[in-house]
């Protein structure tokens, strides 16, 4: 099983400033396959990004992913008061698992 | 516009089973995957597996092979899933998913809304 390890934890920013989550894959993953979520309490996950770098249907152009072989970001440029949620990197090449999740709070 | 709309919450006790539903809307059923996923209470999300509506093939993760059962009534466009012996840890909230056409195990494009169970003696 590919094991997804997310960093950091929490992440504790102000509106307007970047935000860079990171996602270490426990083997090589196909940027094809990688996915990212984000989660707000109380919602289901809404797709961000597939495929390591394209932006799904309706995702403001401020999220922005990129990556390749073991390693993956996701990029926040100018962070906007909704943005503030937990974060899941997905792999999906073989079988699917999840990373443990980022939480981008309000500092 | 595509839907998936998932039965309320269910409280069971430990050893007991339960099945949830996953009405999808919207779309072709038979062409796109389905899936299971779940999160427990502070902890993050966690794949249980996927049915394909056509031929109803489904595939489960290694951790939940024996204890989940995923089956699906294409008169209704209804996916189930059984999960059993239930313990306090499969407390969570329950999702159904599904991948777009021609994707097997993702990405999750569209979500039901979620289902909490409660396993509590």
């Amino acid at each position: 099983e590919i094991v997804l390890t997310q960093s950091p934890g929490t992440l504790s920013l102000s509106p307007g400033e970047r935000a860079t989550l990171s996602c270490r894959a426990s083997q090589s993953v196909s940027s094809t396959y990688v996915a990212w979520y984000q989660h707000r309490p109380g919602q289901a996950p809404r797709l961000l990004i597939y495929g390591a770098s394209s932006r799904a249907t309706g995702i403001p152009d401020r999220f922005s992913g990129s990556g390749s072989g073991t390693d993956f970001t996701l990029t926040i440029s100018r962070l906007e008061p909704e943005d503030f949620a937990v974060y899941y990197c997905q792999q999906y090449g073989s079988s699917s698992t999840f990373g443990q999740g980022t939480k981008v709070e309000i500092k | 516009q595509v839907q998936l709309v998932q039965s309320g919450a269910e409280v069971r006790k430990p050893g007991a089973s339960v099945i949830l539903s996953c009405k999808a809307s919207g779309y072709t059923f038979i062409s796109y995957y389905l899936h299971w996923v779940r999160q427990a209470p502070g902890q993050g999300l966690e794949w249980m597996g996927m049915i394909h509506p056509s031929g109803g093939s489904t595939t489960y993760p290694q951790n939940f092979q024996g204890r989940v059962t995923m089956t699906r009534d294409t008169s209704t466009n209804t996916v189930y899933m059984e999960l059993s012996s239930l313990g306090s840890e499969d407390t969570a909230v329950y999702y159904c998913a599904r991948t777009p056409r021609g994707n097997n195990y993702g990405p999750f494009d569209f979500w039901g809304q979620g289902t909490l169970v409660t396993v509590s003696s």
